[in-house]
């Protein structure tokens, strides 16, 4: 059974600061990884998304994530935080033979000018 | 294209009474799902639905029903509210196939059950 371990529900960082966001998960087979953004009361955007032709992956807005097999992760970075990066960010698990997407609980960023 | 559109976007019931929340998409995706979003517990899914006249249950699908007779529409009902069921809910589709596509979220609806 696949399943998504965000740690840390909020992460608080300065402007122009690194952003790290981390996430662990458990497949049986090789999994398909994601991260969505969710703005204040709108919907879940993709940010980036892990095929596995690439183990570093890029999205938008200069988020970026790295797939480490051998440590489960998926972490989400980017170098310089930004005001308008302030969001819930979910990272999601979904295994190729099947339909479902598991959400992790989400991980809240502020972002302090 | 619209994408994924749900209606409404806010709806206050009473504990016990029924309604229905709808879902349409118009870019021809064969998977619906819908999820209920809570403080702290992530995005949880209710029911889904892999083509028209086939649906199945998710995670958390007891007090809901939901039917797919066309590709574009996914509509959950809500049998007999009750305030648990207070809650965001999501609808997302995504295209055929059984790979790392995306699957595209509506705006949501936010439920008050008093």
């Amino acid at each position: 059974a696949q399943s998504v371990t965000q740690l840390g529900s909020h992460v608080s960082v300065s402007e122009g600061a690194l952003v790290l966001l981390r996430c662990n998960y458990s497949s049986s087979v090789p999994p398909y990884l994601f991260w969505y953004v969710q703005y204040p009361n709108q919907g879940l955007q993709l940010l980036l998304k892990y095929t596995s032709a690439a183990t570093l992956v890029k999205g938008i807005n200069g988020f970026e994530a790295e797939f480490k097999k051998s440590e489960t992760s998926f972490h989400l970075t980017k170098p310089s935080a930004h005001m308008s990066d302030a969001a819930e960010y979910f990272c999601a698990v979904k295994e190729g033979s099947n339909y479902k997407l598991t959400f992790g609980k989400g991980t809240l960023l502020t972002v302090n000018p | 294209n619209a994408g994924v559109t749900q209606t409404p976007k806010f709806q206050v019931l009473k504990t016990g009474q029924s309604m229905t929340l709808q879902c349409a998409q118009d870019m021809n995706h064969e998977y619906m799902s819908w999820y209920r979003q809570d403080p702290g517990m992530g995005l949880r899914l209710i029911h889904y639905s892999v083509g028209a006249g086939i649906t199945d249950q998710g995670e958390v699908p007891n007090g809901y029903n939901v039917s797919r007779s066309t590709t574009e529409d996914f509509p959950l009902r809500l049998l007999s509210a009750a305030p648990s069921q207070t809650s965001v809910y999501f609808c997302a589709s995504s295209p055929p196939g059984l790979s790392a596509d995306t699957q595209y979220f509506g705006p949501g609806t936010r439920l008050t059950v008093l």
